[in-house]
């Protein structure tokens, strides 16, 4: 069946840190794999996609890389901001299929 | 566009009782799902409606029941409330053209409380 594994939370950093937020999954099929983000209080906001293997999504200094090879969609970004405070979570779906969520990841950058 | 919208976004209920909550998409999607999310649990998928059919499960007990109306409106109802339906449940909608690449879009939630 599908699945999806993320690393445990919760992660501190500092500002201007780098980040890593671990995310690999099971499929039967071709996935297009997402990062979700959600703030405090809020629902969840497509952060990023990518819809094929070796693709690279990216949006608001994120970004993000389809290995098939390693069934990977690790998230990346270079500089953390305090902003970027949230719950991150990887999601796959195929077609016909509902989404499947990892458990999400907390991040709290301190300044 | 307005983004989906959910109502109410709390609500306090006790034991025993039902509930019902809705969720209007985005204009012209066609697809809804719902989840409930909880600390210990995370995000879990409840169901998704599609043209008024649904489409796919998840793994609840048949107190939780939904349906989707013919403007794509939908709603979910919980009967004989427990303490652990305490949740946020999320709705969500996507276009649905006929790719699986379509992004699903979440509304803000509601907050259930059960006493």
């Amino acid at each position: 069946g599908n699945s999806v594994t993320q690393m445990e939370g919760p992660v501190t950093l500092s500002e201007e840190a780098f980040l890593t937020i671990n995310c690999t999954y099971t499929a039967t099929g071709y996935p297009s794999l997402f990062w979700y983000v959600q703030y405090p209080g809020e629902g969840l906001q497509l952060l990023l996609k990518a819809t094929k293997a070796d693709d690279k999504g990216s949006n608001k200094g994120f970004e993000a890389t389809y290995r098939k090879e390693t069934t990977s969609f690790h998230l990346e970004k270079g500089s953390v901001q305090v902003s970027d405070s949230a719950v991150y979570f990887c999601a796959l779906r195929e077609t016909g299929n509902q989404f499947y969520f990892g458990t999400g990841t907390s991040l709290t950058v301190i300044p | 566009k307005a983004g989906v919208t959910q109502t109410p976004r709390y609500l306090i209920k006790t034991r025993g009782q039902q509930v019902t909550l809705s969720c209007s998409p985005i204009s012209g999607h066609r697809s809804v799902s719902w989840y409930q999310q909880t600390p210990g649990q995370g995000l879990q998928f409840l169901f998704e409606y599609f043209s008024e059919t649904q489409r796919n499960k998840g793994n609840f007990p048949g107190r939780f029941s939904g349906r989707q109306f013919s403007n794509s409106r939908s709603e979910m109802n919980v009967s004989t409330l427990e303490l652990g339906d305490s949740a946020l449940y999320l709705c969500a909608s996507s276009l649905e053209k006929g790719f699986h690449t379509d992004t699903q879009y979440f509304g803000p939630g509601t907050r259930l409380t059960v006493l």
